[in-house]
């Protein structure tokens, strides 16, 4: 079992819906998470970061944590096509960060 | 403005070769890392340092090697390059260690012929 676990996609969401994101990891003991975006050829740009249970929102993004579960998502509203790219999870092992092999989101005019 | 810049962009080289992919910031953070991402596997840890002198390993070491010599740079060998060393490989910092997230630099793509 991978220890962040993620859909690769793709994901193809329509202009203006709701885009949902998922990641599931195996540590219990995680505490930090992340979502990063990655477009082709560039690096990965960390856009949310939670760290309780519960749902955290910055602007159109809203990350949701649930720790009983072992599960992240997140939510991208209003999509746009400038959204469209590969969306890592990532979470806090000891010392270190894993990251998950990213699912590809693609917004459709 | 402060940043992370990764050297060179692209290298191709021969198998057997050493290699040394440069990885610079100033933003005077302690902690770096070095990253390789793959298809099919994402971004896999190979080394990571808190601070001058000190260098730890991580999931994908084997036929790398860093060294930390000074806050700024983390430089990453390749001691004798292997075609499954093609990849492209992300230098990351950050400020307070792994709960805050990192900084990516722009990558080096490497292709070991």
């Amino acid at each position: 079992q991978k220890e962040v676990e993620q859909n690769s996609g793709p994901l193809s969401v329509p202009e203006g819906a709701i885009a949902s994101l998922n990641c599931t990891y195996s540590d219990r003991g995680s505490q930090s998470f992340f979502w990063y975006r990655q477009y082709s050829g560039k690096s990965p740009e960390l856009i949310m970061f939670i760290y309780s249970n519960g749902d955290k929102e910055d602007g159109r993004f809203t990350a949701q944590l649930n720790k009983a579960s072992q599960y992240v998502s997140l939510l991208i509203r209003d999509s746009q096509p400038s959204d469209s790219a590969t969306y890592l999870c990532a979470v806090n092992n000891a010392s270190k960060i894993i990251f998950g092999s990213g699912t590809r989101l693609s917004i459709r005019p | 403005d402060a940043e992370i810049t990764q050297s060179p962009r692209h290298k191709i080289t021969e198998t057997g070769r050493q290699v040394t992919l440069a990885c610079h910031q100033t933003w005077n953070h302690n902690n770096m890392f070095w990253y390789r991402q793959d298809l099919g596997h994402g971004l896999r840890l190979i080394h990571y340092s808190y601070g001058v002198q000190d260098t730890n390993k991580g999931e994908v070491s084997d036929g790398y090697s860093v060294s930390r010599s000074n806050t700024e740079d983390l430089p990453l060998t390749l001691e004798s390059a292997a075609s499954s060393q093609t990849s492209v490989y992300f230098c990351a910092s950050s400020e307070k260690g792994w709960s805050y997230g990192y900084t990516f630099g722009s990558g080096t793509r490497l292709t070991v012929v």
